[in-house]
């Protein structure tokens, strides 16, 4: 597509579930990165990935939150047993590459996700 | 740990200068960027400039560089209301992948 895609855009869901959210990068974008957004803050740093690995997933909070990219391509972020604290607007954001480059990332229009 | 610093909010009148100050604690950021992000929309990038240079202008936009006092600045000429918007103020974290952003300001752009 022409810019990254993220499904769905709202997601409501109950404490204690479990929720899926999905990213589609720019094509042929090998770097992709999740982050959080609370409200009145900048985005912060979850998980990175080149190609399918996880280059760094030093910002991902605890257990309950997992990433996975096995094509390369798609990405989905995986939330166990939702909090409260876990509400927030989840940005994705994809870069041509992430090596010693300006690291320019192009961004999602984010998923709501409201815990209940 | 990195921190990068922004003020909260910016009030300018239609046709003035904004200048959006932000400072930052990584003395080696390789790189830093100032991004835009409209309501219920995600970041879009605005620019960039590379901790070598010291100043970078690009049509309406001019961001200075003091490497010496970790401070970033971006100068929006002739502001429109269109302008107005969150700016985030970000640096690349040296030898690693992450981007570290400010909290934003919020600029108002009054007609």
């Amino acid at each position: 597509g022409a810019g990254v895609s993220q499904t769905p855009s709202n997601k409501v869901t109950e404490k204690g579930k479990y929720v899926e959210l999905r990213c589609d990068p720019i094509s042929g974008h090998t770097a992709l990165y999740w982050y959080r957004q609370s409200l009145g803050q900048g985005p912060e740093f979850l998980i990175y990935f080149q190609g399918t690995g996880a280059a760094d997933d030093s910002g991902l909070p605890n257990d309950r939150f997992f990433a996975v990219r096995p094509e390369g391509s798609v990405s989905t972020l995986k939330i166990q047993r939702t909090e409260r604290g876990d509400s927030a607007v989840y940005l994705c954001a994809s870069s041509p590459t992430g090596r010693g480059n300006k690291n320019i990332q192009y961004f999602g229009a984010g998923t709501r996700l409201s815990v209940l | 740990g990195e921190d990068v610093e922004q003020s909260l909010f910016l009030s300018v009148r239609e046709g003035d200068s904004s200048v959006i100050n932000c400072t930052y604690t990584d003395s080696s950021s390789t790189y830093l960027y100032w991004y835009k992000q409209e309501p219920g929309a995600g970041l879009q990038l605005l620019t960039y400039i590379f901790s070598n240079m010291d100043m970078k202008q690009d049509q309406r936009l001019t961001v200075l560089l003091n490497k010496k006092d970790k401070h970033l600045s971006l100068r929006i000429a002739d502001t429109q209301t269109g302008d107005s918007a969150i700016y985030f103020c970000a640096e690349k974290v040296t030898g690693g992948f992450k981007t570290i952003f400010g909290a934003g300001t919020r600029l108002f752009v009054k007609a």
